[in-house]
């Protein structure tokens, strides 16, 4: 079965900071990986997807992730983070289930 | 329409009584699924229906009962539940069971408050 694990619980960052977070996948055949973003108090949204091609995804809001497949990692990247982009970030592969999660709170 | 809808938002419910919470989608999405969320976790994983039939059951209590009445609908029904089932109720659609090319399309969630 395919699994991710995310290892960063809690993240705290100043506005404008770089931003980094891990994602990686047990699976070793072909996977499909995701990150979601829920907002507090909003539902998750699909950030960005990997399915093939270009192993570097741009998503919304400025957001990218990279796959490696050598490192079997999806790590989410921003530039400079935002105070509004204080949320749970969650990644998942293809099937059915998603990571811990990684709480992001970004101060002012 | 690219929404899941699910009603009610919000439900407190007593121990003894029975509700369903409803989720909608019209997007033509063959793949509905039923998550629960404590606070600061994952979605759990809870019920999948594939064309209209239960394809997966993660060993739900019988107290939460799925129906999917067609293509475009998803019901739990809820009966005799615990205070610790209290929890956000998330549903989901996608094209295919299984997250595949596209992702999940979530509903905002029921909040439930069993007392």
């Amino acid at each position: 079965a395919q699994s991710v694990s995310q290892h960063n619980h809690h993240v705290i960052l100043s506005e404008a900071a770089s931003l980094e977070l891990g994602c990686n996948y047990s699976y070793g055949g072909t996977v499909n990986l995701f990150w979601y973003v829920q907002y507090p108090g909003q539902h998750l949204q699909l950030l960005l997807k990997y399915f093939s091609g270009d192993p570097l995804v741009k998503g919304i809001k400025g957001f990218e992730a990279e796959f490696i497949k050598s490192k079997f990692s999806f790590n989410l990247r921003k530039p400079s983070v935002q105070w509004s982009d204080t949320a749970e970030y969650f990644c998942a592969v293809s099937d059915m289930r998603f990571g811990a999660g990684t709480r992001l709170t970004v101060k002012p | 329409d690219t929404e899941v809808t699910q009603t009610p938002k919000h439900l407190v419910m007593g121990m003894t009584n029975k509700k369903s919470l409803k989720c909608e989608q019209h997007m033509g999405h063959r793949a509905m699924y039923w998550y629960k969320q404590k606070a600061k976790k994952p979605p759990e994983l809870m019920f999948v229906y594939s064309y209209e039939k239960l394809s997966i059951n993660e060993s739900v209590p019988s107290r939460f009962s799925p129906e999917c009445p067609n293509s475009s609908l998803l019901n739990l029904h809820l009966h005799a539940l615990q205070p610790e089932d209290s929890a956000l109720y998330l549903c989901a659609s996608s094209q295919e069971t299984g997250q595949r090319l596209y992702g999940y399309t979530f509903g905002s969630g029921t909040r439930l408050t069993v007392v």
